[in-house]
């Protein structure tokens, strides 16, 4: 989804290094959270943030950071780098309403750890 | 715990004919679920969603189907092209607003 982006779209660092992955939004979603997906894993939640002032660990936080800068804007860390760490990286956004919270899903970051 | 899983990881189809993908999903008090697209080297794709106060819900080319009995949701989709071709995945919604997603089916429709 265009209203959703992530920077960088590829990455190649070593182990150790401190990383920054970013996503920013336009759609105007309060809810924003990040996810790694991990081939024959599916999807899985690092962090969530419902607005700017909450920040909340997912199912697999250890080894990571978030920081929610606007409403707009949500970067996810790795403050020192593993090679289990390599995995695609999603972003992803949704207002809940109407019984739903659809969550809308920037392009991704592949992120390779050496 | 909640778990959503699904049958089947590959399902080749002929262009034309009529696509089923299954999910199961363990968690009764489930409320809320949606199916993904996901093409290669791009993010999940909003299809189409339902809501547990419903059985059948209809969009173009795809209808989703809730068997709240059995705990089981699929996605048909119609007429299917080379272009749906993807991995499907189904998410629910569990406890607080979070989605808990499925492992993913690969879709390949051949000409």
């Amino acid at each position: 989804d265009a209203d959703v982006t992530q920077t960088p779209r590829n990455r190649i660092t070593k182990t150790g290094k401190r990383i920054m992955l970013e996503c920013s939004q336009t759609k105007g979603h309060d809810r924003m959270y990040w996810y790694r997906q991990d081939p024959g894993l599916g999807l899985r939640l690092i962090y969530y943030s419902f607005d700017v002032k909450d920040i909340n660990k997912g199912e697999i936080s250890d080894g990571y950071s978030v920081s929610r800068q606007a409403q707009a804007k949500f970067s996810l860390s790795l403050e020192s780098a593993i090679p289990n760490q390599t995995a695609l990286y999603f972003c992803a956004t949704s207002a809940p309403g109407q019984g739903k919270d659809t969550q809308y899903f920037g392009p991704g970051t592949r992120l390779t750890v050496l | 715990g909640e778990s959503v899983g699904l049958h089947l990881p590959t399902l080749s189809v002929q262009e034309g004919d009529n696509s089923i993908i299954n999910c199961a999903y363990s968690n009764s008090a489930s409320d809320y679920f949606i199916w993904y697209k996901q093409e290669s080297g791009k993010g999940p794709q909003f299809i189409i969603d339902i809501r547990s106060n419903m059985d059948k819900r209809q969009g173009q080319r795809v209808t989703v189907l809730l068997n709240k009995t059995v705990k089981h949701l699929s996605l048909q989709i119609a007429a299917t092209q080379p272009g749906d071709s993807a991995v499907y995945f189904c998410a629910e919604r569990a406890g607080f607003q979070k989605l808990v997603f499925g492992t993913g089916t690969r879709l390949l429709v051949s000409p």
